[in-house]
């Protein structure tokens, strides 16, 4: 089985600008998760979707968004971007609720904010 | 912030030898995870133990979960060089779905 992909891998922008990632599970898989990992902040939860539904969310504020399809795939997307954002995003998907069973991280996305 | 918190903040060890690194938490949890994740990279899942195991096995790894101290460790008997990497325990609380993470174990191993 493939993989969870990430694209792109790599992104700069510029403050205020918006950006959307895009996430491909691991075929079957019909939850998907989204973090943000920063060295001050460590990983971070973002939201979790699961067949199409935000199931959960994180402590973010609302300029970080996110949807997923009826094929599983997800994007999530930050708006008027910040320098904070620059960071590591990372999605996972797994069969069912992320917090109680195995997710499978993508390689994620290096978001630099200038 | 954080329920889980790994300790120590980073370990570096021979190859050859055992490495143990430690994970504390608040709350009471369903589960706990071990993650790792190789420089800058996306985490693999290394192990799940439910709240009423209190030791898993998975090749060289062993993880104990004493839920009375709220702590977990992760022992990786026989490291070798491509251990090194950072090791997270994510935590899921009884009233939450949401995973929680901890800031992670630097672990180096020299050849």
């Amino acid at each position: 089985k493939a993989g969870v992909t990430q694209t792109p891998r790599y992104l700069i922008k510029t403050r205020g600008q918006q950006v959307t990632l895009s996430c491909s599970p691991i075929s079957g898989h019909r939850s998907v998760s989204w973090y943000q990992q920063t060295p001050g902040q460590g990983l971070q939860f973002l939201f979790e979707y699961f067949s199409e539904t935000q199931r959960n969310k994180g402590n973010f504020p609302g300029r970080f968004s996110g949807r997923q399809f009826s094929n599983s795939r997800s994007e999530m997307n930050v708006s008027t971007l910040e320098l904070g954002d620059s960071a590591l995003y990372l999605c996972a998907s797994s069969l069912g609720t992320s917090a109680y069973n195995e997710q499978f991280f993508g390689p994620g996305t290096r978001l630099t904010v200038l | 912030s954080q329920q889980g918190e790994e300790d120590p903040q980073a370990l570096s060890i021979q190859e050859g030898e055992n490495a143990t690194m430690n994970c504390s938490y608040k709350t009471s949890i369903n589960n706990l995870q071990w993650y790792r994740q190789n420089s800058g990279r996306g985490l693999v899942h290394l192990i799940l133990i439910r709240s009423n195991e209190r030791e898993k096995h998975s090749g060289r790894l062993r993880v104990t979960l004493d839920t009375s101290k709220k702590s977990s460790s992760l022992l990786i008997t026989a490291s070798r060089a491509a251990d090194t990497a950072s090791y997270f325990c994510a935590t899921a609380s009884g009233g939450s779905y949401i995973p929680t993470f901890g800031r992670g174990t630097s672990l180096i191993v020299h050849p």
